[in-house]
């Protein structure tokens, strides 16, 4: 069966250290997105692409950047970790070519920045 | 700026009882609109989507939602809760037909025995 899987599930990191959270759908979807989710403000979309080698800021990309190699994988980087990036870590993917399709999310990743 | 409202954080409700969590959504033209809701510490899961047509969307898990333009709402309902709903609901709306989606907030619904 086609999915979209996320690792590592659980990361504990330092200030200041580069981390990268890794994302892999097996769907073939041509869109791929990263939300962070906090309490009190549901989850938030971080970058987003629409196919190989596009990549675009949402709403809350300042200190995290992403690259689109493949079809497959999205990996979402933090460039020199802060605190206030301790978050936990959705990607989603969905059909380009579906309009009526929905998004389909990984499990998450759990990140703890100290 | 476009965004979504739940306006309730939390909710409690008995075994049994009916249900609606409330969602509102500030654009202009008509979203595409989306309920999902995450089991804790999972991932979220498509309950229903409203693209167009029926106004009255039926979901899984005995779920439905009624889009109301004038309103600029879409509220979740049950007719009867079930204790494995307890779980956090998210609204979620696509504003400009870009596949990105704004999120509200969140309604954590407890169910009690």
């Amino acid at each position: 069966d086609a999915e979209i899987t996320q690792s590592p599930r659980h990361k504990i990191t330092e200030t200041g250290r580069q981390v990268t959270l890794a994302c892999h759908q097996t769907w073939n979807h041509n869109n791929m997105f990263w939300y962070r989710q906090d309490l009190g403000h549901g989850l938030r979309l971080i970058h987003y692409s629409y196919g190989v080698q596009d990549t675009n800021k949402g709403e809350v990309s300042d200190g995290y950047s992403v690259s689109r190699s493949n079809t497959e994988d999205l990996p979402l980087t933090l460039e020199s970790a802060a605190s206030s990036q301790t978050s936990v870590y959705f990607c989603a993917s969905s059909d380009l070519f579906k309009r009526t399709d929905t998004q389909y999310f990984g499990p998450g990743t759990r990140l703890t920045v100290l | 700026a476009q965004s979504v409202t739940q306006p309730d954080i939390h909710i409690t409700v008995s075994e049994g009882a009916s249900l609606e969590l409330r969602c509102n959504y500030s654009y202009g033209a008509t979203p595409y609109l989306f309920w999902y809701v995450q089991s804790p510490g999972q991932g979220l899961q498509l309950l229903l989507k409203y693209f167009s047509g029926d106004t009255l969307v039926q979901g899984i898990k005995g779920f439905e939602a009624e889009f109301k333009r004038s309103q600029s709402s879409f509220n979740l309902r049950k007719p009867s809760v079930h204790w494995s709903d307890a779980a956090e609901y998210f609204c979620a709306v696509d504003m400009d037909s870009s596949y990105k989606l704004i999120f509200g907030s969140g309604t954590r619904l407890l169910v009690r025995p």
